[in-house]
């Protein structure tokens, strides 16, 4: 069964610092995976999305990074600001399955 | 504008009153899936689908029914509530494609129902 692991639960750094969070995923076998924002009382956005056969996908300050064979992905955002400030989540789908697990996420507060 | 329509936004019930959250969205996505969000265990899918008569479960899809009538609509039907399915429910959609480079598979959400039951 997949599981999907973030850690730390929770960041807090100064505005302006680049910053990486960690995804953990325990089976390699997966289709594509996710990294979304969710901000307090909101729905999810999809920030970027990486399919099993890239290494990577960028969208502006964000880039996401993904090693099936060891089970890990990172989301890096460079120069963060304020409005970075939310709860962030990896999922990912399985080869031959429709279903998406998620981590618990991984809160993020940038302090001006 | 492209979005995911959820309604109610809050719903209160009491047990065992039959209820239903609707979904709609306007990409013509084919795959729409629920899922409910409770502290402490993330999100859970409940039920997702394929595409229109297409449905199969999720991870906790025990006290929860859906249908998919038509593509643009995916209600969670609840038939008697109980207080654990207080959580906050969310529906999504994404596109599908058959082949490679057909499109993105980013899912959507909408912006929650956030259901209490007594």
């Amino acid at each position: 069964k997949q599981e999907v692991t973030q850690i730390p639960a929770a960041l807090s750094v100064p505005e302006g610092e680049n910053l990486v969070l960690n995804c953990s995923f325990t089976d390699s076998a997966i289709y594509n995976l996710q990294w979304f924002r969710q901000d307090p009382g909101k729905g999810l956005t999809s920030l970027l999305l990486i399919q099993s056969s890239q290494r990577e996908q960028t969208s502006g300050r964000l880039n996401a990074s993904l090693d099936k064979s060891s089970g890990r992905s990172t989301l890096y955002i460079a120069a963060s600001q304020p409005g970075d400030s939310a709860t962030y989540l990896c999922a990912v789908m399985n080869e031959g399955a429709q279903k998406l697990v998620f981590g618990q996420g991984t809160r993020l507060t940038i302090n001006p | 504008e492209a979005q995911v329509t959820q309604n109610p936004r809050y719903l209160i019930t009491v047990t065992g009153k039959k209820l239903t959250v609707t979904c709609s969205q306007n990409m013509n996505h084919e795959y729409m899936s629920w899922y409910r969000q409770d502290p402490g265990l993330g999100l859970r899918q409940i039920y997702y689908s394929m595409n229109v008569e297409v449905t199969d479960k999720g991870d906790v899809p025990e006290g929860y029914k859906v249908s998919r009538k038509e593509k643009r609509n995916f209600p969670l039907i609840l038939e008697s509530p109980s207080p654990n399915q207080t959580s906050l429910y969310f529906c999504a959609s994404s596109f599908y494609p058959t082949l490679p480079g057909q499109g993105s598979e980013k899912l959507f959400f909408g912006s929650g129902t956030q259901l209490s039951v007594l």
